[in-house]
């Protein structure tokens, strides 16, 4: 089955510089990947998704990459203030099986 | 649109006592997940059900835990007898079945076992 590897595990970084979250996947057939946002004591909220015929997506400050070949993607912030604080969360998803989470990653931004 | 709804939003119970938690998936999703999470484990999927029929129930760690979806719109998770070691959050979710459709979680059961 898939399975999904995230880094780091924590990441820390000063407001306004940009972070960067990896995932690599296992299973060549997965073709959806979405990215959760979840503050302390709230549910995970989609933030960003990208599908297999896509290279980037683009929202704002966020944009996510795939790199099909190498079977792993990547989340970026630019621009970080303090409400970007929180644990974040790769997913992947082959056709319509379940989704699989990464371990997640717990982002500071330091003001 | 009320999202996906999930009761209690706490939970205390004693060891050895039956806790059920209950979801409502958002209307016209007819995929449902449950999740439980902790800070050891992160995000485990416990069992989902496509049009009501449970599909993957690998997750589930034992067999005091079972799920049930009557409905399109109503399922439940329930932990009998509850141990300490099932304290987490639990999480139900939903989507519109089919690829690469978002999910859609509720905000969550924190069930603390004692």
């Amino acid at each position: 089955g898939e399975n999904v590897e995230q880094h780091p595990s924590t990441l820390s970084v000063q407001e306004g510089d940009s972070a960067v979250i990896k995932c690599t996947y296992s299973d060549s057939a997965s073709n959806y990947f979405p990215w959760y946002k979840q503050e302390l004591g709230k549910r995970p909220q989609l933030i960003i998704d990208i599908r297999s015929n896509v290279g980037e997506k683009k929202d704002q400050r966020i944009a996510v990459t795939l790199n099909k070949t190498a079977k792993h993607f990547s989340l970026h912030i630019t621009e970080t203030q303090p409400e970007d604080s929180a644990v974040y969360f790769c997913a992947a998803q082959r056709g319509g099986n379940k989704l699989v989470f990464g371990a997640g990653t717990i982002l500071r931004v330091k003001s | 649109d009320a999202g996906v709804i999930q009761s209690p939003r706490h939970e205390v119970t004693e060891m050895g006592q039956e806790v059920t938690l209950r979801c409502k998936p958002i209307s016209g999703h007819n995929s449902l997940f449950w999740y439980r999470q902790t800070m050891m484990r992160g995000l485990e999927l416990l069992i989902y059900f496509n049009n009501n029929v449970p599909i993957d129930d690998s997750g589930m760690p034992e067999d005091r835990f079972s799920a049930k979806m009557p409905n399109a719109s109503f399922s439940t998770l329930k932990i009998q007898p509850s141990e300490p070691r099932d304290s987490a959050v639990y999480f139900c979710a939903s989507s519109r079945r089919g690829d690469n459709s978002p999910l859609h979680f509720g905000n969550g059961t924190r069930l603390t076992v004692t």
